[in-house]
This record gives structure tokens, C-alpha cells and sequence, in this order.
């Protein structure tokens, strides 16, 4: 089955910093990955997905992320860190066997220092 | 689009109530997903529906649990009777049709708390 893990629950980063969320993968097709974020008090957002084409993929607010098969990695970066980037960030990958849906990581916890 | 909408925001109950949440999708979107999230076992897929149908009930924990869609526009999660381990955050997420490859509007949550 797809699933995705996300290393550490909380990252904290001074602003202006860069900011590096991890993400690892296993699939046994080919995946469908994404980053979600959920700032407070609200539902999740997308911020990027991956579907097979280039393996850098660009987001909103600057975010990036690159899909690395043979790390079976696809972590989360942005050059510099705003505060309004504090959030919980969440790695999810399609499910497989022709189900829809997301199978979401335990998430992190983004931190921006002053 | 208002976006999808859920409510109530915030629930509490005791144990052993019944507790209907309620979720409506963005108009036009063929699927509608309910998620459940705690801090212990983070987001978990609970149920979804296809054209109101439900296609994948597996992650629903126990027969306490119910879900139904009996239009396009309208969805319930009921859980009767609530325990204590049922609080969390329960979200709504609906989306168009496979085209658009699991991009999900999530509501904006109902915090259920069973005391």
C-alpha cells in the first residue's frame, strides 16, 4: 500500500532561512505525491503535487519541492522563510489499486523564528 | 464559491450522545471525502462518495460510525453512540471529477469533543 512519511514533527527556522520539510514515499507504481498545508483554525490547502511529469515542482508562495525516485524522496523547500509561513505541512500520496483519495503523512510542524 | 462548508465549527457532547456533522461541497464537485485528524494517528480517510454513492467505507472505525449523502450538496458523518476516543477534528474535502487528479478544497473542520 501507499504511504508516505514525514521526519520530524517540528521544524523551526529563523525567518529568512531556508526552510527543508521531508518526505519519503512507498509506493509500488509510480506516485502521486503532494504537499498539503493547514494553517490554524483551518482546512488543508494544496500546495503542489507531482504527477509524473517534471520532477521539480513548483508551488504557491515560493514553495518547491523535488521528486527524487531514487531516494524515493519528495521533500518541501522555500529559499527564505516568512512568518506567515508557520503552518502544519503535510506530505500525502494517491492511493493505489484504482482507489481515490489521499493517504496523508503525520505532518509538521513549520516554526518561523524572528 | 463560499468553498465547502461545515458544521457546526465546534462540538461537545458527552458520552454516549449521538453527534451528526454536517458538510457541504463545493457545487459541481463529484467527490466528497470525510477525514478524521488526531494528533496520534493524523489524517485518516474515514469515507468517500462518487456521484453520492458511497465507494470506499474502510476507514470507518467501527459500525458506530455512518455516513450519507443523500444529495449533491448535502453530507452527514453521525456517530451514535460517541466515546471519549471519538474527539478530533473532522473534515470535509470535496473535488471535481478525476481530471484533476486529487486536488482537495477541504472545509474548514468540525472540532468534536466527547467528554
Amino acid at each position: 500500500a501507499q504511504s508516505v512519511t514525514q521526519l520530524g514533527s517540528h521544524v523551526s527556522v529563523s525567518e529568512g532561512a531556508l526552510v527543508l520539510l521531508r518526505c519519503n514515499y512507498s509506493s509500488s507504481v509510480p506516485p502521486y505525491l503532494f504537499w498539503y498545508v493547514q494553517y490554524p483554525n483551518q482546512g488543508l490547502q494544496l500546495l503542489l503535487k507531482y504527477t509524473s511529469a517534471a520532477t521539480l515542482v513548483k508551488g504557491i508562495n515560493d514553495f518547491e519541492a523535488e521528486f527524487k525516485k531514487s531516494e524515493t524522496s519528495f521533500h518541501l523547500t522555500k529559499p527564505s522563510a516568512h512568518m506567515s509561513d508557520a503552518a502544519e505541512y503535510f506530505c500525502a500520496v494517491k492511493k493505489g489499486g484504482g482507489a481515490d483519495g489521499l493517504t496523508f503523512g503525520k505532518g509538521t510542524h513549520l516554526i518561523i523564528q524572528p | 464559491d463560499a468553498g465547502v462548508i461545515q458544521s457546526p465549527r465546534h462540538e461537545v457532547t458527552e458520552m454516549g450522545q449521538e453527534v451528526t456533522l454536517r458538510c457541504k461541497p463545493i457545487s459541481g464537485h463529484d467527490y466528497l471525502f470525510w477525514y478524521r485528524q488526531t494528533m496520534m494517528r493524523g489524517l485518516e480517510l474515514l469515507i468517500y462518495f462518487n456521484n453520492n454513492v458511497p465507494i470506499d467505507d474502510s476507514g470507518m472505525p467501527e459500525d458506530r460510525f455512518s455516513a450519507k449523502m443523500p444529495n449533491a450538496s448535502f453530507s452527514t458523518l453521525k456517530i451514535q453512540p460517541s466515546e471519549p476516543r471519538d474527539s478530533a477534528v473532522y473534515f470535509c474535502a470535496s473535488r471535481p471529477g478525476r481530471q484533476d487528479n486529487e486536488k482537495l478544497f477541504f472545509g474548514s473542520g468540525t472540532q468534536l469533543s466527547v467528554l
